[in-house]
């Protein structure tokens, strides 16, 4: 049992580059949600799913986009990578019963130059 | 103001003490509340949720106040093992986390 993988661990990109991040559960859980990690700003919300096919804005969403086609997969794209988008990125998943907290995975280093 | 806001810290302990962490919340459509763990450099690790009657898992205390929207983590015992940052977390539809107390034990 996998649980949430994240792919890359580490990335690199220049301002303007457009990428990826790919994020999967082996869960079957309804929810699942990106995360940044800033120094001093805990985890910050971005997006997140309530099933396949619903996504919903987060406290900073600007930048990033998202789509729910499987009930396991969630990738977050970066349109167009800007300094301020290094951060750590993390995706988490849950079942839909809200007594449950969320799994994370490993998450990703992103560095924007 | 943050939706979740928690003590700044660190916290800096010696081995045996108790600690105690708070964490205030905003939005009172909040249904259900939690405690993680976080190693330096490693994801967010679920400690325990938060019940209203509040609940023991071994040294560790949750407690929930609805009225005064607030939830607290006691750590009994410490050892060096618990240094970390704790975050809280208030699921309110979505997952809203505050911004984290470190935590370091010494002997």
């Amino acid at each position: 049992n996998a649980g949430v993988t994240q792919t890359p661990k580490f990335q690199v990109l220049k301002t303007g580059q457009s990428m990826t991040l790919q994020c999967a559960q082996d869960m079957n859980h309804e929810y699942m949600s990106w995360y940044r990690q800033d120094p001093g700003m805990g985890l910050r919300l971005i997006h997140y799913s309530v099933g396949a096919g619903i996504t919903d804005q987060g406290e900073v969403p600007n930048g990033y986009n998202v789509s729910r086609s499987t009930t396991e997969d969630f990738p977050l794209r970066l349109l167009s990578a800007a300094p301020s988008q290094t951060s750590v990125y993390f995706c988490a998943s849950r079942p839909r019963q809200g007594i449950y907290g969320y799994t994370f995975g490993s998450g990703t280093r992103l560095t924007v130059v | 103001r943050k939706e979740v806001e928690q003590d700044p810290g660190p916290f800096n302990v010696p081995e045996g003490a108790t600690v105690a962490f708070n964490c205030t919340y905003s939005n009172s459509a909040s249904q259900s509340f939690f405690w993680y763990r976080q190693d330096c450099r490693k994801e967010p690790k679920l400690l325990m949720s938060v019940y209203s009657s509040g609940n023991e898992d071994g040294r560790f205390t949750a407690q929930l106040n609805r009225a005064s929207q607030y939830i607290s983590l006691l750590i009994r015992d410490s050892k060096l093992s618990d240094s970390a940052t704790y975050l809280c977390a208030v699921n309110r539809g979505d997952m809203r986390f505050g911004a984290g107390t470190r935590l370091t034990v010494k002997p």
